[in-house]
């Protein structure tokens, strides 16, 4: 059955540094997504992509995030200057073109010491 | 915005009893409801899921209600097993969401099913 990888698994980081946390959804599908999950909150919405485009982003994602997908099969995310509170789950998404059914990936959980 | 309220927070069920989780939004525009199953480690992975032309659907051991009218929507499983036990999402997808139906997530329920 086709299924989102994401890598890493996990990502322990400095405050400050540069993350990127990679995804690679599955291979038809035309839309994609990145949401968070803080330890024991909300899974929440960052932003949604669509046709080598953001579509929407919520007010999470500010100016240090950003989204691209470089290669075709390959759909990142990037945290220029990472902060103690962007330590969290991200979950990669996608969905087809036909069917509202997102897809997750297993998550990378980024620890920013 | 969408904003999804789900109940109970934690359930604690015996082996074979059924379970109930309920969850309510905001947006009357909102038209899909998936209802998501996350393992420890794991993503969330798709269980059922409804639409707003739809009051019912069943899935073997689980099912899901929906009320329009009172912005609701439930999760049944009957007959609950030790490999039920699991965080459970509720989600709501805002019809007009410029996102291309960004999903708006409940709290969770952690479901305990014990033998």
């Amino acid at each position: 059955e086709p299924e989102v990888t994401q890598t890493p698994s996990h990502q322990v980081t400095q405050m400050g540094q540069e993350v990127i946390l990679r995804c690679v959804p599955i291979s038809n599908h035309l839309y994609f997504y990145w949401y968070r999950q803080i330890l024991g909150q909300k899974v929440e919405f960052l932003v949604s992509f669509y046709n080598n485009e953001i579509s929407e982003k919520s007010e999470i994602f500010d100016d240090q995030f950003s989204v691209e997908r470089p290669d075709g099969s390959n759909f990142t995310l990037k945290i220029r200057s990472t902060k103690l509170e962007d330590s969290a789950m991200y979950f990669c998404a996608s969905r087809g073109v036909v069917l509202n059914i997102q897809y997750f990936g297993a998550g990378t959980r980024l620890s920013v010491l | 915005g969408e904003n999804v309220e789900q109940h109970p927070s934690t359930l604690s069920v015996q082996e074979g009893d059924s379970a109930v989780i309920k969850c309510t939004y905001s947006d009357s525009a909102s038209n899909y409801f998936p209802w998501y199953k996350q393992e420890l480690g794991k993503g969330p992975q798709l269980i059922i899921d409804i639409r707003s032309n739809v009051g019912e659907k069943k899935d073997q051991r689980i099912a899901v209600t929906l009320n329009k009218t009172a912005k609701h929507f439930s999760l049944h499983i009957t007959e609950t097993q030790p490999e039920d036990s699991a965080v459970y999402f509720c989600a709501a997808s805002p019809k007009f969401s410029g996102g291309y139906n960004k999903l708006i997530f409940g709290a969770g329920t952690r479901l305990a099913v014990h033998p």
